[in-house]
């Protein structure tokens, strides 16, 4: 079965500081795929990133930035400079391939409340 | 930009009662979800359908649950007797076909409150 932990409950920073959310998994499959969600105080959730099972490549686009290690199976999330808008609820999710045809679900973790303060 | 849409944004019902509660997945995507999230905590998988049929569901969709695409553009989840812990926020998303798009995208959610 798929497993997401955030641990991090909830951050709190100030304005400018730098904040990485942490995120495990757990899964059987050897190919799936890893997600980050946004949800602002609004509470739509915002997709934010995919990365795929295959591909250890981090990436980064502008202030985020996504470190992959598939040794410690964590998707770790960096925001750098962090500003009050990045306020909100953050969630990692995982999701098997499945076959052709398959609908493959999201497993959400519990999220990370990043609060950024001025 | 293409979205998902969902109506009503809020619907308040007194236990027993049916709702039925309305998506427009974005027009080329074939997949379709149901989730849900009780207020603070996590996102729940519901539903898949794709292809005119459920793909999969989890232990939370019983029989009180049903999804229908009635036609082209709607996806609907309907929930026969509603009871007091069916209150959450639910939320449709949608995605598109091919292996290297996983990716759903997320409606606004519809907050049902049960009383």
């Amino acid at each position: 079965a798929q497993k997401v932990t955030q641990a991090q409950t909830e951050i709190s920073v100030v304005e400018k500081e730098d904040v990485t959310l942490d995120c495990v998994y757990e899964t059987r499959d050897t190919t799936y795929y890893l997600f980050w969600y946004k949800q602002p105080p609004s509470g739509e959730l915002v997709f934010l990133i995919r990365r795929n099972s295959f591909d250890e490549q981090n990436e980064i686009s502008g202030r985020y930035s996504w470190n992959f290690q598939k040794s410690t199976s964590s998707f770790n999330f960096t925001i750098t400079a962090s500003q009050v808008v990045d306020s909100a609820v953050y969630f990692c999710a995982l999701s098997e391939a499945g076959y052709t045809g398959t609908a493959s679900k999201l497993t959400f973790g519990t999220g990370t409340r990043l609060q950024v303060t001025l | 930009e293409p979205e998902v849409t969902q109506t009503p944004s809020h619907q308040v019902t007194q236990m027993g009662q049916e709702v039925i509660l309305r998506c427009v997945p974005i027009s080329n995507h074939l997949y379709f979800y149901w989730y849900r999230q009780i207020l603070g905590q996590k996102v729940e998988f519901l539903v898949s359908f794709y292809n005119n049929e459920i793909s999969e569901k989890s232990e939370i969709f019983d029989d009180q649950f049903s999804v229908e695409r009635p036609d082209g553009s709607n996806f609907t989840l309907k929930i026969r007797s509603t009871k007091l812990e069916d209150s959450a926020m639910y939320f449709c998303a949608s995605r598109k076909t091919g292996i290297m798009s996983y990716e759903q995208y997320f409606g606004p959610g519809t907050r049902l409150t049960v009383t």
